[in-house]
């Protein structure tokens, strides 16, 4: 099974950069995912991770670190439609099914 | 192209009722997944298919809950006879085997049920 742990809640200040942390136990890695998803609406996939580093995509980047099950999601240059919920996910031991953590809502405010 | 598609988009029933929810994943997708989404548990797998055969239903609350996948194209998850604990949002996904390794699962709109 797998544990993910990532904070419930953050603000943030347009313009400004956040980094939304998650943990995670896993036995056998495949990667980590991260999703956004806004208030009543579906998640979207934001990235993928299954090497050590970072990976840049435009205002967002996602790190990983496997040695600590670390991860986190960058967000710069924050707009008011990046408030929304981060879903960070992590396969089961073996499969490519993303388990997902609970989520981080971030609050972005003027 | 259009995306995964979940009906209904609410409901609201009464706890005994059976509810059927219904989703049309994007074509050309060999797997499809239904998820459920409370605030308590967050989003959870229930149960997912591989080209129309049904592989991992370990997440299934219990047996009031059935889904199936006639054909290609279509999916239902059933709850039958449905409590107020089963109130969420389901959410049908879908992917691509070629993608399937990079985790990216295309969500339908989610159906918001409410079990009074």
């Amino acid at each position: 099974g797998q544990n993910i742990d990532q904070p419930t809640e953050m603000t943030a200040t347009e313009g400004a950069i956040v980094q939304i942390n998650c943990t995670y136990q896993t036995s056998g890695f495949n990667g980590l995912f991260w999703y956004q998803q806004h208030a009543g609406e579906a998640p979207t996939f934001l990235s993928y991770n299954v090497l050590d580093g970072l990976e840049e995509k435009g205002r967002f980047s996602s790190f990983l670190s496997r040695s600590k099950g670390y991860s986190y999601l960058l967000l710069k240059e924050l707009q008011m439609k990046d408030s929304a919920s981060y879903l960070c996910a992590v396969p089961s031991g073996g499969s490519y099914i993303p388990t997902f953590g609970r989520g981080t809502s971030l609050i972005v405010h003027p | 192209d259009a995306g995964v598609i979940q009906s209904p988009r609410h409901e609201v029933t009464e706890m005994g009722q059976e509810v059927t929810l219904r989703c049309k994943p994007i074509s050309g997708h060999d797997y499809l997944f239904w998820y459920r989404q409370t605030m308590m548990r967050g989003l959870e797998l229930l149960i997912y298919f591989n080209n129309n055969v049904p592989i991992d239903d370990s997440g299934m609350p219990e047996d009031r809950f059935s889904a199936k996948m006639p054909n290609a194209s279509f999916s239902t998850l059933k709850i039958q006879p449905s409590e107020p604990r089963d109130s969420a949002v389901y959410f049908c996904a879908s992917s691509l085997a070629e993608n399937w390794n990079t985790g990216e699962l295309f969500f339908g709109e989610g159906s918001r049920l409410t079990v009074l």
